[in-house]
């Protein structure tokens, strides 16, 4: 079974630019979840989809973050424009389902560096 | 949320077994406690889960307090591939995991 994918796994661009990253998660999963890591702490959730709708996006910051999953699959976050405290890795997770006793699986992330 | 409290760091010796503590004094009934762990440049890696009762799998052994308060992961025989950083999560929601700092574990050969 393929797992999470996510690229691109390396990102630098300068403060005030844009960035995308892209997701798609293990096939059939209907829940998708993005994850900032910032170096030396746990990871935070961003915002949770359950198909193509939000679950969850409370701590997203909105003024320049935005994500999306057309079509209930793929999925794409973006930020426009970058700040500096933005540099961290960016994980995207998938589970089959919603539930307390349920894993999610996490792809490799994608490292952003903001200069 | 729920706060887990673990120590900041555990050194082992490669094959011998390592005994990962995750204090929970103010966990709910419907908790469920989840074990994942973080290797160097990767994403989480579910490792375990229990509700009330000690579970077992491929990867690790979960023994949870009678009062629920504490439970400890265990790594039966550690190689160098279990070098990480283990994260003790209460799971109270349907779906939302919040990670701590978690424990980094340094195996040694």
């Amino acid at each position: 079974e393929a797992g999470v994918a996510q690229s691109p796994r390396y990102k630098i661009i300068e403060k005030r630019q844009s960035v995308a990253f892209w997701c798609n998660p293990i096939s059939g999963h209907a829940t998708l979840y993005w994850y900032q890591q910032i170096l030396g702490q746990g990871p935070k959730l961003l915002i949770q989809f359950q198909n193509n709708g939000v679950v969850d996006d409370s701590q997203l910051p909105k003024d320049r973050f935005s994500a999306e999953r057309l079509k209930g699959v793929d999925s794409t976050l973006k930020i426009q424009p970058a700040k500096l405290e933005d540099s961290a890795v960016y994980l995207c997770a998938s589970s089959s389902q919603i539930g307390t006793a349920r894993e999610q699986y996490f792809g490799p992330g994608t490292r952003l560096t903001v200069t | 949320d729920a706060k887990t409290t673990q120590p900041n760091s555990m050194e082992s010796n490669e094959e011998e077994p390592v005994h990962l503590p995750c204090n929970h004094s103010t966990i709910s009934g419907t908790d469920y406690i989840h074990w994942y762990r973080q290797l160097p440049s990767q994403g989480p890696e579910y490792v375990i889960h229990g509700l009330t009762s000690n579970v077992n799998n491929r990867m690790a052994s979960l023994a949870i307090a009678e009062d629920r308060k504490s439970s400890t992961l265990i790594l039966h025989r550690a190689t160098l591939r279990d070098a990480a950083v283990y994260y003790c999560i209460l799971k109270w929601s349907d779906y939302k995991l919040s990670f701590g700092a978690g424990t980094t574990v340094t195996v040694r050969a």
